[in-house]
């Protein structure tokens, strides 16, 4: 069965530092990655998707998210990161065609102004 | 192009009580799903259907029925409340005609709690 592990429950930043988020998933065949966004009180949005071509997928907001194959990792970047950034960050992953999408835990974020 | 919308926003149910959540979808897409996600457990899959007419179990189905007598909306029920059914409940729906795009639109979510 798929799965997906998200590393860090919390994490908290400082302003202008740099975030990455760790996501790696267990499925051995042909998969789609997502990294969904839920800012405080709001619905969960897409924030970048990796189908196929450039494992470097870069989404709104300065986010991007690099595909490793061999590492079955999906791990979401941010250079610097900004206090409207604060929110809960889902890793998720389906097989193409499928209808099944299986989520991460989620990670807790919180930038300090 | 209002995309996946959830009615209600808020209820308070008392144990043993029952009510139904609705999602409505406008986008004509074929697959439509219940979550709940609660602290700490991300997201898990309730019910799902794959078309009209037809529903399926997900991660968490007991205590839940769901319905898709139209393509747009997805029902979900729970027949006698309880407390450990106090979550945020989130409807999402994706189009699986492009088989590359498994993107799922979501609701603006129901927050439930049984007392």
């Amino acid at each position: 069965a798929q799965s997906v592990s998200q590393h860090n429950h919390h994490v908290i930043l400082s302003e202008a530092a740099s975030l990455e988020l760790g996501c790696n998933y267990s499925y051995g065949g042909t998969v789609n990655l997502f990294w969904y966004v839920q800012y405080p009180g709001q619905h969960l949005q897409l924030l970048l998707k990796y189908f196929s071509g450039d494992p470097l997928v870069k989404g709104i907001k300065g986010f991007e998210a690099e595909f490793i194959k061999s590492k079955f990792s999906f791990n979401l970047r941010k250079p610097s990161v900004q206090w409207s950034d604060t929110a809960e960050y889902f890793c998720a992953v389906n097989v193409p065609g499928g209808f099944k999408t299986i989520f991460g835990a989620g990670t807790r974020l919180f930038v300090k102004a | 192009n209002a995309g996946v919308t959830q009615t209600p926003k808020f209820r308070v149910l008392k144990t043993g009580q029952s009510m139904t959540l609705l999602c409505a979808q406008d986008m004509n897409h074929e697959y439509m799903y219940w979550y709940r996600q609660d602290p700490g457990m991300g997201l898990r899959l309730i019910h799902y259907s794959v078309g009209e007419g037809t529903t399926a179990k997900g991660e968490v189905p007991d205590g839940y029925n769901v319905s898709r007598l139209k393509k747009q909306n997805f029902l979900l029920g729970l027949e006698s409340a309880a407390p450990s059914q106090t979550s945020v409940y989130f409807c999402a729906s994706s189009y699986p005609g492009d088989s590359l795009n498994t993107e799922a639109f979501f609701g603006q979510g129901t927050r439930l709690t049984v007392v």
